[in-house]
């Protein structure tokens, strides 16, 4: 089956540490997306990725880094400057390189700073 | 102003009900159209896809763009307690896509 997988499912940080987040495609996808969902705000975009070895920052990528080394991997790194990490991540991806093309959603990371 | 505004609800309704879910938008230039349906911690996934006006059925599913006053609509017939979720409106261009806050859905048995 083809989709996107994001692991670990839950993920608990404590303050002053990076942590790394996985997101694995076999679409053969070119573009991929990470974003990030708070209650009530909707989903933001971090980083996106229209072609391996280059990334973009989208609306909120302070604390955040991301690589593409390869076009089925898109790992996301919330460093210890993210002031505010607890929230649920969202990684996508699109067929083509335009962000207006259909995004396939994994299923998320949930990540909780102690 | 958010580029994309969508009512948070949350909206109840009974089984077999027909739900109206809506959004704005502010940009012109947006020619993409999009609902998902996120379950609880799941990721969304895409219900409907438009491109520039007009309507578009699957099923129990119809979403309709007007993009002289820029609204978005998603319409649900005969309700399920399986839709219940929270719906995504989306609205962008080649180059963006916008995403509204969402709307909490519950469908009563």
């Amino acid at each position: 089956d083809g989709g996107i997988t994001q692991s670990p499912k839950y993920l608990f940080r404590k303050e002053g540490q990076n942590v790394t987040l996985s997101c694995e495609q076999n679409l053969n996808h070119d573009a991929m997306y990470w974003y990030r969902q708070d209650p009530g705000q909707g989903l933001r975009l971090i980083y996106y990725s229209q072609i391996v070895n280059d990334f973009q920052k989208g609306d909120i990528a302070e604390g955040y880094s991301v690589s593409r080394e390869k076009k089925e991997s898109f790992p996301l790194t919330v460093t210890s400057a993210q002031k505010n990490p607890t929230a649920f991540y969202l990684c996508a991806s699109t067929r083509d390189r335009g962000q207006g093309d259909t995004q396939y959603f994994g299923p998320g990371t949930r990540l909780t700073v102690l | 102003q958010k580029e994309v505004e969508q009512d948070p609800g949350p909206l109840s309704v009974p089984e077999g009900a027909i739900v109206s879910l809506n959004c704005t938008y502010s940009n012109s230039a947006f020619q993409y159209f999009m609902w998902y349906r996120q379950y609880s911690r799941k990721g969304p996934e895409l219900l409907m896809y438009t491109y520039s006006s007009g309507n578009k059925e699957d099923g129990r599913f119809t979403a309709q763009v007007d993009k002289s006053s820029k609204y978005i609509s998603l319409f649900i017939r005969d309700s399920q307690p399986s839709d219940s979720a929270t719906y995504l409106c989306a609205s962008g261009s080649a180059r963006q896509l916008t995403f509204g806050s969402g709307t909490q859905l519950t469908v009563l048995p």
